[in-house]
């Protein structure tokens, strides 16, 4: 089945700084790629998501890539502000199951210093 | 448009114990899907529910079941409770069980903690 990794587990960064998270996945056949925000005591949020007939997508200071050939895909933070800090999650969604379940990350806790 | 609602948000129950957690999927929402996420970790797919059937299973036991009903709603039932179910308990609510290439955006409840003592 699908296994996707995450690095880096923890991340610390200036407040105004940049920050990558990066990704890799098994299955071929996945297709599609969000990535979660998860504040403490909170549900994960969706920050922005990409398929696989993409190769980027931009959502003002968020960027996610993907490499489909490579099975890489990576989130990019740029002019990192404090609340910024949290747990970030990737995700891959194998398909071709008949129902769809998302496939996680360990996660990366994200730590912005003002 | 009112979120994806859970209940109890914390709960602790005893080494072979019965619980249930309640969700309330996002309106317009027919799709429920039940992630178990232990401290730590990335939350992992339990099993999904659309149109009131199961329709998709991760690698747990039977002591884990759900229903939903026709309101969409759904609960997750856990039998037997071990030591090791301690975990934020997340529902998800989407518009469509997401088969082919219709993979589609997921909206997470806050969650249930449970703790297994």
């Amino acid at each position: 089945g699908e296994n996707v990794e995450q690095h880096p587990s923890t991340l610390s960064v200036q407040e105004g700084d940049s920050a990558v998270i990066k990704c890799t996945y098994s299955d071929s056949a996945s297709n599609y790629f969000p990535w979660y925000k998860q504040e403490l005591g909170k549900g994960p949020q969706l920050i922005i998501d990409i398929r696989s007939n993409v190769g980027e997508k931009k959502d003002q200071r968020i960027a996610v890539t993907l490499n489909k050939t490579a099975k890489h895909f990576s989130l990019h933070i740029t002019e990192t502000q404090p609340e910024d800090s949290a747990v970030y999650f990737c995700a891959a969604s194998p398909m071709n199951t008949g129902f769809q379940k998302l496939v996680f990350g360990t996660g990366t806790r994200l730590l912005v210093s003002p | 448009e009112t979120g994806v609602t859970q209940s109890p948000t914390h709960l602790i129950k005893t080494r072979g114990q019965q619980v249930t957690l309640r969700c309330s999927s996002q309106s317009g929402h027919n799709t429920v899907s039940w992630y178990q996420q232990a401290l730590g970790q990335g939350p992992q797919f339990i099993f999904q529910y659309y149109r009131e059937e199961e329709n998709g299973r991760g690698n747990f036991p039977p002591r884990f079941s759900g229903l939903q009903f026709p309101n969409y709603s759904s609960e997750l039932n856990v039998n037997a409770l071990e030591l090791d179910d301690s975990a934020l308990y997340l529902c998800a609510s989407s518009g469509s069980r997401g088969t082919g290439s219709g993979a589609n955006v997921l909206t997470f409840g806050a969650g249930s903690r449970l703790t297994v003592l």
